[in-house]
């Protein structure tokens, strides 16, 4: 069946080091990928989103870089800081007909940084 | 105020009776889904309604149900509740199809839910 997966749940880092959260995707025709982040005691947050006609975007001290060959997604953090540490969520969309904002999350990646 | 407000935000309760979780939104979106997360499994969509008139069931909809009260409402009900869905369950929202950030769900902060 189709779903998106995590190589790395955790993820360590010091302040002030870039970050780099892995994602697998298994459905070829998925063309739309978010990113969210989930801070402890609260609903996931959208970071930065991308299509599948884009293989990079940048936003505010985060990219996400797409590659749509091995099917791989993933979020960079620039200069991650103390309060970037949560569990981050990659998903999925295929936006076609009535899958139109229906999303499928992978697991989650729980990023620390260390001061 | 918070622009997608779930309440109960904590419940417990015993197997067998009847809980119902509220979603109320102010963000004017057409859409509005109900997710449970569970630990190491992420979001899993329960139900979702595309407008007031339209009820979708979602990946694990069974025990479940909802109801789409008015566009800015959206209930999940769980008509005897049991142990496996103790659960961390999540309302959200999203603009209509066509329209700008489509596909991104605002989250409400999430109702804490043990059936014990």
């Amino acid at each position: 069946g189709e779903s998106v997966g995590l190589h790395l749940p955790t993820l360590s880092v010091q302040e002030g080091d870039n970050s780099i959260i892995n994602c697998a995707y298994s459905n070829s025709a998925s063309d739309y990928f978010i990113w969210y982040k989930q801070e402890s005691g609260k609903g996931p947050q959208f970071i930065i989103d991308i299509r599948s006609n884009m293989d990079k975007r940048q936003g505010q001290r985060v990219t996400v870089l797409l590659n749509k060959t091995v099917k791989h997604l993933s979020l960079q953090i620039a200069a991650t800081q103390p309060g970037d540490s949560a569990v981050y969520f990659c998903a999925e969309n295929y936006a076609g007909g009535t899958s139109y904002g229906k999303l499928t999350f992978g697991q989650g990646t729980i990023l620390t940084v260390h001061p | 105020d918070a622009d997608v407000t779930q309440t109960p935000r904590n419940r417990i309760t015993k197997t067998g009776k009847r809980i119902m979780l509220e979603c109320s939104q102010t963000k004017g979106h057409d859409r509005m889904y109900w997710y449970r997360q569970d630990p190491g499994l992420g979001l899993r969509l329960i139900y979702y309604s595309f407008d007031v008139k339209d009820i979708n069931k979602g990946e694990i909809s069974d025990g479940y149900s909802v109801s789409r009260q008015a566009q800015a409402k959206f209930s999940l009900s769980l008509e005897s509740a049991i142990p496996n869905q103790t659960a961390l369950y999540f309302c959200a929202t999203s603009p209509g199809q066509g329209r700008s950030g489509a596909n991104v769900l605002t989250f409400g902060a999430g109702s804490r839910l043990t059936v014990l």
